[in-house]
């Protein structure tokens, strides 16, 4: 069974702080996605990172898949309220499988 | 493209009950998913069709649940005799590949009562 552990669970941060989220597991994934979720809907995809040792920019968010594949981190530069919800990492992998292993999340709630 | 729709939004219904979920992909993906997302945890895998075949299940999808796909196009999933551990959000999603990553729908909250 693949497993993603995500630290932390809950980050409180004030506007303008930077934060890292990560998400480790001793499984190797051919591709690793990331999402946010806000209340009550679905998630929506960031990312997709695929080759390992790759870093990815979306404006203030850096994304960076581990060397061995089996980890991930997401990097928030000074941070803004609008970035509050929750924040997802999914493994692909797996021969024969179609599905995506979800951590559990990071809540992040970011205070003006 | 108006995304990925799914109705209802929100079913309560009484134990025992039998409930019916739709979900209409984006038209020109071929793959479609079932989540299941109970709170504080992240969505967990149900199943999974390539146009119309159904072509992986989760364990966690017991004899209860059943899902169709019939012309490839939308879904329905449905649970039979719910029972109070079935309260969950169901997410589906499409994507035309999984290193596309998935669009997922807004999902169908139920709750058993």
């Amino acid at each position: 069974t693949q497993l993603l552990e995500q630290s932390p669970q809950f980050l409180s941060i004030q506007e303008g702080e930077n934060l890292t989220v990560y998400c480790n597991s001793s499984s190797v994934f051919s591709s690793l996605q990331w999402y946010r979720q806000e209340p009550g809907e679905g998630p929506v995809l960031l990312v997709t990172v695929v080759t390992g040792g790759e870093v990815k920019k979306l404006k203030r968010l850096t994304f960076q898949f581990g060397d061995a594949r089996k980890d991930s981190s997401l990097h928030i530069t000074a941070a803004q309220p609008g970035d509050t919800g929750l924040y997802l990492c999914a493994g692909a992998g797996g021969a024969g499988s179609y599905q995506l292993t979800f951590g559990k999340g990071t809540k992040l709630s970011v205070i003006p | 493209d108006t995304g990925v729709s799914q109705d209802p939004r929100h079913k309560i219904t009484k134990r025992g009950q039998n409930v019916t979920f739709r979900c209409d992909p984006i038209s020109e993906h071929n793959r479609l998913y079932w989540y299941r997302q109970t709170l504080g945890q992240g969505p967990e895998f149900l199943t999974y069709f390539q146009n119309e075949a159904q072509l992986e299940k989760s364990r966690l999808l017991s004899d209860r649940f059943s899902a169709e796909r019939p012309k490839g196009s939308f879904s329905t999933l449905e649970i039979q005799r719910t029972e109070q551990g079935d309260s969950a959000m169901y997410l589906c999603a499409s994507s035309s590949g999984t290193l596309l990553g998935y669009t997922f729908g807004s999902g169908t909250r139920l709750t058993v009562v």
